[in-house]
């Protein structure tokens, strides 16, 4: 089974620019969670979206944004892009019930420069 | 907010002993627990979960340990090979699939 997928796996921007990254889930699973992880304050959640709706948010600004598709396929987007969202964005998928908890499998991340 | 384990201090082990990695955990109300083995240039790899009505669990070479009354994670790495060298996560899961890591540990195995 194929694992989660992330493009574009770089990424250069500069400062007040806007970036759209994508995952792909692994095959069968309907929830995606996207983290952000930097040097400094480690990895931290952005948000989940199941069955197209966000579930959970994290603590980030309202730049960051996100949608998840009939596939189950998931976007998000940091808009007015500032120096210190550089980091390594990275997708999780997991076979989410509607309840309990399910183990989450990352993918490789987008490695995302702001300049 | 809650927290897990804020630190990334470095282990260094000969290669073939045994590895111990701890994590702290503030949030009692946790149920599951997950450890995670991230390599230079990748995303973090499943490594071994425990729910907190379990104590322990095993893997292949691998030991989780839970102790919920000082809220405390431990991985156990038997045998620990090259190939182990990465930094290590604990994460525990809270409301829906929102994970909160800890810091990490940088296990460095010597040849």
């Amino acid at each position: 089974k194929a694992g989660v997928t992330q493009t574009p796996r770089y990424l250069i921007k500069t400062r007040g620019q806007q970036v759209t990254l994508s995952c792909s889930p692994i095959s069968g699973h309907r929830s995606v969670s996207w983290y952000q992880q930097t040097p400094g304050q480690g990895l931290q959640f952005l948000f989940e979206y199941f069955s197209e709706t966000q579930r959970n948010k994290g603590n980030f600004p309202g730049r960051f944004s996100g949608r998840q598709f009939s596939n189950s396929r998931s976007e998000m987007n940091v808009s007015t892009l500032e120096l210190g969202d550089s980091a390594l964005y990275l997708c999780a998928s997991s076979f989410r019930l509607a309840g309990g908890t399910h183990t989450q499998y990352f993918g490789p991340g987008t490695r995302l420069t702001v300049l | 907010g809650e927290s897990v384990g804020l630190h990334l201090p470095t282990l260094s082990v000969q290669e073939g002993d045994n590895s111990i990695i701890n994590c702290a955990y503030s949030n009692s109300a946790s149920d599951y627990f997950i450890w995670y083995k991230q390599e230079s240039g990748k995303g973090p790899q499943f490594i071994i979960d425990i729910r907190s009505n379990m104590d322990k669990r095993q893997g292949q070479r691998v030991t989780v340990l839970l102790n919920k009354t000082v809220k405390h994670l431990s991985l156990q790495i038997a045998a620990t090979q090259p190939g182990d060298s990465a930094v290590y996560f604990c994460a525990e899961n809270n409301a829906g699939n929102m994970l909160t890591f800890g810091g990490g540990t940088r296990l460095m195995v010597k040849p």
